[in-house]
């Protein structure tokens, strides 16, 4: 059964530091990974999509994975307030499952004190 | 482009009344989606259409129904309701399938 784990919030930490954001998964026939953003009362929005291993930065946000250790990352450099938000992992593809839904984990809600 | 609306915004609904939650999108996709997002539980998904003319269970399709209209729209549908289908829901759509999906703003449906 396909799973994602994301690390156990909350996660809280000062402003200008970096925020780590952790997320594993079972599936090993997983293509397609992102991290999507919820402020409250809000719905998600995409913030970063990674498809191979190694790093993929975009602003203050690099997306890591590895494949053969079926985890991903999100790193958020000089953290905002603004930044304060659930962060939700998601992966699609696989073996046996549909390449047209995502697979999503219980989120991270991340504070940035200021 | 108003991207992903959904109606109603906030409902509350006796045990055993039906509704209609209703979704369209203006982005041309061809996939849209049905969740629910509880408390600790994430994001899960409760049916979705691949294509205009195709639907499919998602993880918790239980006591739901869907309708993909046409292209734009994909109503989700709750024949006799249940406090346990108290919860917020998103519609969202996505380009045949692509990861990146668009969401809409949700409904918080309360069941009494």
């Amino acid at each position: 059964q396909k799973e994602v784990e994301q690390n156990s919030g909350p996660l809280s930490v000062p402003e200008g530091a970096i925020a780590s954001l952790n997320c594993t998964y079972s599936d090993r026939g997983s293509q397609s990974f992102f991290w999507y953003r919820q402020y409250s009362g809000k719905s998600p929005e995409l913030i970063m999509s990674i498809y191979s291993n190694g790093d993929k930065e975009d602003g203050r946000f690099t997306a890591q994975l590895n494949k053969a250790s079926q985890y991903v990352s999100l790193l958020i450099r000089d953290s905002q307030p603004s930044d304060s938000a659930t962060y939700l992992c998601a992966f699609k593809g696989g073996a046996g499952g549909s390449n047209y839904k995502l697979t999503f984990g219980k989120g991270t809600l991340l504070t940035v004190n200021p | 482009n108003a991207g992903v609306t959904q109606t109603p915004k906030f409902q509350v609904l006796k045990t055993g009344q039906s509704m209609t939650l209703q979704c369209a999108q203006d982005m041309n996709h061809n996939s849209m989606y049905w969740y629910r997002q509880d408390p600790g539980m994430g994001l899960r998904l409760i049916y979705y259409s691949a294509s205009e003319g195709t639907t499919d269970k998602g993880e918790v399709p239980n006591g739901y129904n869907v309708s993909r209209l046409n292209k734009r729209e994909f109503s989700l549908r709750l024949e006799s309701a249940a406090p346990s289908q108290t919860s917020v829901y998103f519609c969202a759509s996505s380009a045949s399938g692509e990861g990146t999906q668009y969401f809409g703003p949700g409904t918080r449906l309360t069941v009494l």
